[in-house]
């Protein structure tokens, strides 16, 4: 039963440098969201994917890219980390269809912190 | 400088008592409303999911309540047991739509 998995679990890096968060999920679900989390923010969206090759912006997509050549993996890119992208950062997934945003499953969280 | 930390608000129940979590939310066009729990280290885990022709839902141990008229949504949990301690998040969003927007949470502290 490995769900959707996330790694690494933590990572620090350096302002400046290029990071990539990993998810992996086993259900084969269509949709797949990459959201940080930060306190007296709740949750935001980052980006989103609808299905394999098709990825849209969220709420906050300014320095991240993502990609998804397979339906179960994306990946999000910080190509130039900043210390604002110091975060807990969550991927999650859905069956979608109809219901993009319904009775998402979330995977462990990535804590990031950009020195 | 010193930075200031903000506090999710905090309810505290005793073992065995029901908790009642509110929500506020902001979109009067949302029409799918979801609690989810997210226990310490841990991704958020859903709970229970209303959609806005009901104004109640029940679950095991937890019902859900809507009122639309003001935006207000609640969730009880009943005989809350140690293991509800966690951060509960409302989201909403609209059938169909590519964005759930998440409240910013309550801490539940379950005493022994």
């Amino acid at each position: 039963d490995a769900g959707i998995t996330q790694s690494p679990r933590y990572k620090i890096t350096e302002t400046g440098r290029q990071v990539t968060l990993m998810c992996h999920q086993t259900w084969s679900h269509s949709y797949m969201f990459w959201y940080r989390q930060d306190l007296g923010h709740g949750l935001r969206l980052i980006y989103y994917s609808a299905a394999a090759d098709i990825t849209d912006k969220g709420e906050v997509p300014d320095g991240y890219v993502v990609s998804r050549s397979k339906t179960e993996n994306f990946p999000l890119t910080l190509e130039s980390a900043t210390r604002s992208q110091t975060s807990v950062y969550f991927c999650a997934s859905s069956e979608g269809g109809a219901a993009t945003n319904e009775k998402l499953f979330f995977g462990s969280g990535t804590q990031l912190s950009v020195l | 400088g010193e930075s200031v930390g903000l506090h999710l608000p905090t309810l505290s129940v005793q073992e065995g008592d029901n908790s009642i979590i509110n929500c506020a939310y902001s979109n009067s066009a949302s029409d799918y409303f979801i609690w989810y729990k997210q226990e310490s280290g841990k991704g958020p885990q859903f709970i229970i999911d209303i959609r806005s022709n009901m104004d109640k839902r029940q679950g095991q141990r937890v019902t859900v309540l809507l009122n639309k008229t003001v935006k207000h949504l609640s969730l009880k949990i009943a005989a809350t047991q140690p293991g509800d301690s966690a951060v509960y998040f409302c989201a909403e969003t609209k059938t169909g739509g590519n964005k759930l927007t998440f409240g910013t949470g309550t801490q539940l502290k379950v005493e022994l």
